[in-house]
């Protein structure tokens, strides 16, 4: 199994500030996952990050909100900008077990932003 | 109707006494089902994958899929206050991403 760390694994920030999430994996991965999970309600997929091309937003995410980049096969960041406390949630991100894989994930520990 | 229901809790029970947890999802291309844990502060980890109907054991959980009934419950038992925390449901079609329950609390009590 996949072993992600995040940094970092809280902030408190300013509305209309940014900040920027990362995101590692210790094995090589095709694709990398950004959810976010907001008190009582499910996790909720942001965007899929694929190494060597743009990341796929859901529907109801844009890339101007939530930069992501992807540099390499183990790493990801995921940028929240001008931030607002709606925006205040725990952030994870995620990979498959095996490359290629995309039938589970594994998570790493989040990262808890309070917006105030 | 949303793609999976799950209740959300708490759910309290006595140590040792054996919990049934359940979800119920309307998205019969659904094959892939998942179980995580999820404690406090923490990242959901996974606890049981299953593919399409029947069974899966390991050690003290157990799986179980139903697509006939859209269906599908994880066993505890012999519970410990250890295994108190939130359990999510996760299932997807096949190459088609994740959905998640909104997870249910369970406390085990001492």
């Amino acid at each position: 199994s996949a072993v992600i760390s995040q940094k970092p694994s809280r902030d408190i920030c300013q509305r209309g500030t940014s900040l920027t999430i990362q995101c590692q994996v210790d094995s090589q991965v095709t694709m990398m996952f950004w959810y976010r999970q907001q008190p009582g309600q499910s996790l909720t997929l942001i965007a899929t990050a694929n190494q060597g091309s743009e990341a796929t937003y859901e529907s109801g995410f844009v890339i101007d909100k939530f930069p992501i980049s992807r540099p390499n096969l183990t790493f990801s960041t995921l940028t929240v900008s001008n931030m607002s406390p709606e925006d205040s949630s725990i952030y994870l991100c995620s990979a498959p077990p095996l490359a290629g894989a995309t039938d589970t994930q594994y998570f790493g520990p989040g990262t808890r932003l309070t917006v105030l | 109707q949303k793609e999976v229901e799950q209740d959300p809790g708490p759910l309290s029970v006595p140590e040792g006494a054996i919990v049934s947890l359940n979800c119920t999802y309307s998205n019969s291309a659904f094959q892939y089902f998942m179980w995580y844990r999820q404690y406090s502060r923490k990242g959901p980890e996974l606890l049981m994958y299953t593919y399409s109907s029947g069974n899966k054991e390991d050690g003290r959980f157990t799986a179980q899929v139903d697509k006939s009934s859209k269906y599908i419950s994880l066993f505890i038992r012999d519970s410990q206050p250890s295994d108190s925390a939130t359990y999510l449901c996760a299932m997807s079609a096949r190459d088609d991403k994740i959905i998640f329950g909104k997870g249910t609390r369970l406390h085990i009590l001492p």
